[in-house]
């Protein structure tokens, strides 16, 4: 197994524009998760997943962004209406039982 | 609710130096700590954890963290810098029942030959 994988890596919008990332998981982590981090700060967190069940969402997680999880394998975040203040590293993690998260690579949104 | 900080925002030392990344917790009762790293580019890698029992917890790559209950603080250490720890290292809280992670704001390692 190779890791947590997001694609793309690196997205430039316009404003106004769509955007949708996705994550896949490791293979056998039923819980997945995804962060926000902006420059020089660390990660927030937006929402997480157990299997298809979206079970937390922050107050971070506008009604602009919706994520979901078909059938409890690869899960994609979708923001609408990018904004300039979107500009950011989406980070995706999974883990199994226990609270130990493993972090994809992250896909950058610069939105113009 | 639970907050992490990393007092020190930028740290460097000597190769071959010894280390010690600070990190203060609060939260009410024992926390989930860990130390990520991330290399510019890349996403967090997860260099150690604890959960309970022993309060000083090895973890890859020759660190270790000690977590003090009675100063609310999980610091990362390493007795030996090599050049390759430059990155940024941060610390992070959780919670029994709740998933969400709790990061620092970082603390940018850089290593003078």
């Amino acid at each position: 197994d190779t890791g947590v994988s997001q694609n793309p890596r690196h997205k430039i919008t316009k404003r106004g524009q769509n955007v949708t990332f996705r994550c896949d998981p490791i293979s056998e982590h039923n819980r997945l998760y995804w962060y926000r981090q902006t420059l020089g700060q660390g990660p927030e967190f937006l929402t997480y997943f157990q299997n298809e069940a979206q079970l937390e969402k922050s107050r971070l997680l506008s009604d602009r962004f919706s994520a979901e999880r078909p059938k409890g394998s690869f899960s994609t975040l979708e923001i609408q209406r990018t904004e300039q203040g979107d500009s950011a590293m989406y980070l995706c993690a999974s883990s199994l039982e226990v609270d130990e998260q493993y972090f994809g690579p992250g896909t950058r949104l610069t939105v113009t | 609710a639970q907050s992490v900080t990393q007092p020190d925002i930028h740290i460097t030392v000597s190769e071959g130096a010894s280390l010690e990344l600070r990190c203060n917790y609060s939260y009410g009762a024992t926390p989930y700590l860990f130390w990520y790293v991330q290399s510019p580019g890349q996403g967090l890698q997860l260099l150690l954890k604890y959960f309970s029992g022993d309060t000083l917890v090895q973890g890859i790559k020759g660190f270790e963290a000690e977590f003090k209950r009675s100063q609310s603080s999980f610091n990362l250490r390493k007795p030996s810098v090599h050049w390759s720890d430059a990155a940024e290292y941060f610390c992070a809280v959780g919670a029994p029942g709740r998933r969400a992670l709790t990061f620092g704001s970082g603390t940018r390692l850089q290593v003078q030959p």
